[in-house]
């Protein structure tokens, strides 16, 4: 398994503003992903961050919304832009190990939008 | 997007009390995964099971593939405490792309 750190932990926006959430792993891996988790809900897939790449975003996501950077294969960020109260949620990355099926979660950032 | 048919999507434990949980879907996959979350953490991964058929143990966890590869249980012995959480079954066929199940919460009878 591999160790993911995020930051911010949680954080309370005002409307309209971007936050911009980082995502550190401690060895290099394959595969990073960034997924969202509304207020009692499951884990839905936001895009795969790839390195070098554009990301690949899933049906219902957006670059514009959701830009996504990974300069290395430790690291990735995750932007909201433009919030709205209906991206309150859960934002949590996760990492895939080459040669394998599972994935590996951080901590997740609570994000409060106001 | 697709998610796997996760039930129960809710029950109480009492300690003590064995849990069982089970995913099932209309399409077939490679791998099954289990996860815990906890309050205000990030899922947890509990057993992968690589083969239908297999069943798999983790501590007090019993984990089965099943034999059509679309289905799988989550068995929890003895339950204690600290069981209490969200639990959420994935599959996955190719490039780590998980489908997860709406996931199950276990509380604690008062």
């Amino acid at each position: 398994s591999a160790v993911i750190s995020q930051k911010p932990s949680r954080d309370i926006c005002q409307r309209g503003t971007s936050l911009t959430i980082q995502c550190q792993v401690d060895s290099q891996v394959t595969m990073m992903f960034w997924y969202r988790q509304q207020p009692g809900q499951s884990l839905t897939l936001i895009a795969t961050a790839n390195q070098g790449s554009e990301a690949t975003y899933e049906s219902g996501f957006v670059i514009d919304k959701f830009p996504i950077s990974r300069p290395n294969l430790t690291f990735s960020t995750l932007t909201v832009s433009n919030m709205s109260p209906e991206d309150s949620s859960i934002y949590l990355c996760s990492v895939g190990i080459s040669g394998r099926y599972e994935q590996y979660f951080g901590p997740g950032t609570r994000l409060t939008v106001t | 997007g697709q998610q796997l048919n996760q039930s129960p999507q809710s029950m109480f434990i009492q300690e003590g009390e064995d849990v069982s949980m089970n995913c099932t879907s209309s399409s077939i996959f490679n791998t099954w995964l289990w996860y815990k979350q906890d309050p205000g953490e990030g899922p947890v991964l509990l057993i992968a099971l690589y083969k239908a058929g297999e069943l798999t143990s983790n501590g007090r966890l019993t984990a089965q593939f099943g034999i059509t590869r679309k289905d799988s249980f989550l068995n929890i012995s003895a339950s204690i405490p600290s069981d209490v959480g969200i639990y959420f079954c994935a599959g996955s066929n190719a490039g780590n792309m998980l489908t997860f199940g709406g996931g199950t919460r276990l509380m604690v009878k008062p």
